[in-house]
């Protein structure tokens, strides 16, 4: 199994340029979820789906944000503009949906916004 | 609403030492599951140990245990004989899987363990 895949996994880009961070979870997982991780504020929740439907975004810092799961196979978060303050660490995790089970993360994307 | 506290930035242990470390819940919901997650200087989350709010004893992964005390709301991770491959940063996390299973974790802000040599 190659576990959860995000790409890329390091993105350096200007404020104001459209930042598109992508992840495939695993096979047959139904919960998705993207987190931002930051020294500040630690690890924080942004959004989740579960059979690909969103279900809880209120963890997305405000409008500049957005995610969609059009298949079950893959998911992105956007971010446009850019701003400095976005830099920070994106993990895509992906669950079944039973009570006791882990999830599983991806190795992360750094974003880093100059 | 539910909550995670971890109330020790940093932790250090002598190698071969055993380690606690603290992790406090809050929840209403009598129906809930506990995890840690060990995340290296690399990056990557770890699931390390779960433990269910209903399991009769305290769950165990080699040199992982789980210290629960359901009625003080506490769910300790205890490393044994640490290893220098210990070092990093440990989270702990909630579920909630009763009637709002949500599939969501809430996280701890994280342990930091030094394993000195």
């Amino acid at each position: 199994d190659a576990g959860v895949i995000q790409s890329p996994r390091h993105e350096v880009t200007e404020m104001g340029q459209e930042v598109t961070l992508r992840c495939k979870p695993i096979s047959g997982h139904d919960y998705l979820f993207w987190y931002r991780q930051t020294m500040m504020r630690g690890l924080e929740l942004l959004i989740y789906f579960n059979n690909n439907v969103p279900i809880d975004d209120s963890g997305m810092p405000e409008d500049r944000f957005s995610a969609k799961m059009p298949n079950a196979s893959f998911s992105t978060l956007k971010i446009q503009p850019s701003e400095p303050r976005d830099s920070a660490v994106y993990f895509c995790a992906s669950s079944f949906s039973l009570p006791n089970y882990e999830q599983y993360f991806g190795p992360g994307t750094r974003l880093t916004v100059t | 609403a539910q909550k995670i506290t971890q109330t020790q930035p940093g932790m250090f242990v002598q190698e071969k030492e055993a380690v606690t470390l603290d992790c406090t819940y809050d929840t209403s919901d009598p129906s809930y599951g506990l995890f840690w997650y060990k995340q290296p200087s690399s990056g990557e989350m770890i699931f390390l140990i779960y433990q269910g709010s209903y399991d009769q004893q305290n769950a165990t992964e080699g040199r992982y245990s789980l210290n629960f005390q359901k009625a003080r709301k506490s769910a300790n991770l205890v490393i044994s004989a640490s290893q220098l491959g210990d070092s990093a940063m440990y989270f702990c996390a909630m579920r909630d899987s009763g009637s709002g299973n949500t599939g969501k974790l809430i996280f701890g802000q994280g342990t930091t363990l030094q394993v000195k040599p």
